[in-house]
């Protein structure tokens, strides 16, 4: 199946400063990438859903300039957590659609655990 | 509007024992329905699919799930558990076409005991 990587795998930062994932598809390009976010013991809930060359779709309650999504290339998305606090600490998920398979299946990349002092 | 409903929190089998977690869900469209495994600090790994094909889904690593319309129902079976299938599992929902996000159940926690 298609690869999806992230980048870093783990961070850990000083609280106030800012914080940069990447998500890449390796082997396919990606119009369409997702974010998540997955507390200890929970579920997945979808942050947002990144367009490649247009604006993020964020869902409801989540801050769009506190979660800064840039998908500027076909198998590139950032998300940056700005100004990061203790409560931002958790497991950050991305995911992207493969145009070729022909179905709604996602591919996740292998999370990044954020840990903000 | 598209929900999942996971019935068990948590499962515990012994080794060698069949594995049943359960799913539920809801859906105004016809269903594309997903079961998906996460280790401990690791990403989601696909198991396997239904997306109106055949009912009886079979996946990866001895899994299978049947599609039952009828009970709105996608449970998930193994016929012998292997410790190494301790994990969560993720029943997770969406329309056949693709146009609304993946909905995620709650998650079932597995433990295999020895």
């Amino acid at each position: 199946g298609a690869v999806v990587s992230q980048h870093p795998s783990r961070v850990i930062c000083k609280s106030g400063t800012s914080v940069k994932i990447e998500c890449r598809s390796l082997d396919f390009q990606a119009t369409t990438m997702f974010w998540y976010r997955q507390f200890p013991k929970q579920s997945l809930m979808l942050m947002a859903t990144s367009n490649e060359g247009s604006k993020a779709t964020y869902e409801q309650g989540v801050e769009k300039d506190k979660f800064l999504i840039n998908h500027a290339s076909l198998t590139l998305s950032t998300l940056t957590v700005t100004s990061a606090h203790p409560e931002d600490s958790s497991f950050y998920i991305c995911s992207a659609k493969d145009p070729g398979t022909g179905n709604n299946e996602q591919f996740f990349g292998p999370g990044t655990r954020l840990t903000v002092l | 509007a598209q929900s999942v409903t996971q019935l068990d929190s948590h499962v515990s089998v012994s080794e060698g024992t069949p594995v049943l977690l359960r799913c539920n869900y809801s859906s105004s469209y016809s269903p594309s329905l997903f079961w998906y495994v996460q280790h401990p600090n690791k990403g989601l790994q696909l198991l396997l699919k239904y997306t109106s094909a055949a009912t009886l889904v079979k996946g990866i690593n001895g899994f299978e799930a049947e599609f039952k319309k009828s009970e709105t129902s996608f449970h998930l079976t193994k016929p012998s558990a292997h410790m190494s299938d301790a994990a969560e599992y993720f029943c997770v929902v969406s329309d056949w076409s693709g146009n609304t996000p993946l909905v995620f159940g709650k998650g079932t926690r597995l433990s295999v005991i020895a």
